[in-house]
């Protein structure tokens, strides 16, 4: 049972260009979460999605930002006009329905020049 | 919202001493507490649990204790190795009304274990 993924593992961007990530969950799971880490810091929580729906996006800047989880795919975190303080880990997580555990995957790396 | 603290932000410990991070979060509703342990460019890997009907979990070397009154949490490993060197995170999360939400996590806690 493969775990949660997550491409592309590195990313690089200048500023002004948009960011794709993608989140495949594990196998069986229909939430996703995903978190950014800042170098050096926490996880803080962006955006909480079901299959085609947005949960919980409070942590998620109103501005560049977006987040899908289609019926078919992955889900895609959008980051629209980058700037260098978008530079961070972004990890996403999922979870089964009615299960509070959340598994991460191994994160996208994003450097903005 | 809710707030998660941790305890210390760096933690060194001699090769079999145990080492014990603490957690205080302020929602009163929250009823899910995970530790995460997260190495160098990894993932957060969930190595504990502990949900608000229980005091206390203990795995092998790793226990999780919780006092709902105080609203603290923490985590205790026993006789720690060099592989225990990481960064933990504490998080709290609850239950809404057809899911469980977000996960808080605290600042993390820089472990590091001398042979």
């Amino acid at each position: 049972n493969a775990g949660v993924m997550q491409n592309p593992r590195h990313l690089v961007r200048r500023r002004g260009q948009e960011a794709r990530l993608r989140c495949s969950p594990m196998k069986g799971h229909s939430h996703v979460y995903w978190y950014r880490q800042l170098p050096e810091e926490g996880l803080k929580f962006m955006v909480y999605l079901q299959k085609e729906n947005i949960i919980d996006e409070s942590g998620m800047p109103k501005e560049r930002f977006s987040a899908e989880f289609p019926k078919e795919g992955p889900s895609i975190l959008r980051i629209q006009q980058v700037v260098r303080g978008d530079s961070a880990a972004y990890f996403c997580a999922s979870s089964r329905d009615n299960q509070e555990t959340q598994y991460f995957g191994p994160g996208t790396r994003l450097l903005v020049l | 919202g809710e707030n998660v603290e941790q305890h210390p932000s760096t933690l060194s410990v001699q090769e079999g001493d145990s080492a014990v991070i603490k957690c205080t979060y302020s929602d009163s509703a929250s009823n899910y507490f995970p530790w995460y342990k997260q190495e160098l460019g990894k993932r957060p890997q969930l190595i504990i649990d502990i949900r608000s009907n229980v005091g206390e979990k203990k795995d092998q070397r790793i226990a999780v204790t919780l006092n709902k009154t105080a609203k603290h949490f923490s985590l205790h490993i026993t006789e720690t190795q060099p592989e225990d060197s990481a960064v933990y995170f504490c998080a709290a999360s609850k239950r809404g009304t057809d899911s469980w939400g977000k996960l808080q996590f605290g600042a993390g806690t820089q472990v590091v274990v001398t042979p």
